[in-house]
C-alpha cells in the first residue's frame, strides 16, 4: 500500500503569494494532521482534521488555513506568505482522530519563501 | 501545556559502541510518548511508544526507551550503532489519545566508522 503522499516536493514562491500543499492519507486513514518543522526544530501542530472537520488547530495565524475532502485528502492554505513561513511541511495520517494506533507521515513538502 | 526538551543537540558515536538520547517533557499525567527518526529529505518515522503499562519499549531497528515517571523522561537507547543510524531523532509527547503532538528540537547523531 502507499504511504502519505504529499505535492509538490519543492514550491518557491515570493512573500505576500499564496500557497497550498496537498495531502493524500494512506488509504481508510480519516485523519490528517499537519505539522511544520522550520530548520533546526522539531515539527510544530498546525491542524489535525477528522471526516472533513477541524478538529484541533495550533498556535498559527489565520493566514494558514486547511480542509479536509471526502476522499479524505487535504489541502493547507497560507496567504500572504512571510519569509518565516519557509519550512518543511508535514502531513500525517491515522486511522482514527484518537486512540493508540500509530500516525504516519508524508515526506514533506518543502516551502521556500524569498 | 505539554513540553519537550531534548538536552542534546548533536551526539557523535563510534560504529558499534552505545547510544543514549535523553527526552525530558512536561506534561500534568502521563502523557503518550513517541520517538522518531528523520533522515535527510525524509518524513519522519516512528521509533517505539509508550501509552501505559511496562515502562521499558522495544522498539524497531533495535531501540528502545524507558519511562521514568519520577524524572519526566523518556530516553532512547540502542546498544550497538551501525553507520545507517546516523539521522536526526525526535521525541514527542501528546495526550493520552490525541495526535496533537509537541515535539522536541531533535538531536542530530553522527557515527563515525
Amino acid at each position: 500500500d502507499a504511504g502519505v503522499t504529499q505535492s509538490p516536493t519543492h514550491l518557491i514562491k515570493t512573500r505576500g503569494q499564496h500557497v497550498t500543499l496537498r495531502c493524500s492519507p494512506i488509504s481508510g486513514h480519516k485523519s490528517v494532521s499537519w505539522y511544520q518543522q522550520v530548520l533546526g526544530q522539531g515539527p510544530q501542530f498546525i491542524f489535525q482534521y477528522y471526516e472533513k472537520e477541524e478538529r484541533g488547530r495550533g498556535n498559527f495565524p489565520d493566514r494558514f488555513s486547511a480542509r479536509q475532502f471526502p476522499n479524505y485528502s487535504s489541502e493547507l492554505n497560507v496567504n500572504a506568505l512571510l519569509l518565516g513561513d519557509s519550512a518543511l511541511y508535514l502531513c500525517a495520517s491515522s486511522f482514527l482522530l484518537a486512540g493508540r494506533d500509530e500516525q504516519y507521515f508524508g515526506p514533506g513538502t518543502r516551502l521556500t519563501v524569498t | 501545556a505539554q513540553s519537550v526538551t531534548q538536552p542534546d543537540i548533536h551526539i557523535t558515536v563510534s560504529e558499534g559502541a552505545s547510544l543514549e538520547l535523553r527526552c525530558n517533557y512536561s506534561y500534568g499525567a502521563t502523557p503518550y510518548l513517541f520517538w522518531y527518526v528523520q533522515s535527510p529529505g525524509q518524513g519522519l518515522q516512528l521509533l517505539l511508544k509508550y501509552f501505559s503499562g511496562d515502562t521499558l519499549v522495544q522498539g524497531i531497528k533495535g531501540f528502545e526507551a524507558e519511562f521514568k515517571r519520577s524524572q519526566s523522561s523518556f530516553n532512547l537507547r540502542k546498544p550497538s550503532v551501525h553507520w545507517s543510524d546516523a539521522a536526526e531523532y525526535f521525541c514527542a509527547v501528546g495526550p493520552p489519545g490525541d495526535y496533537k503532538l509537541s515535539f522536541g528540537a531533535g538531536t542530530t547523531v553522527t557515527v563515525r566508522a
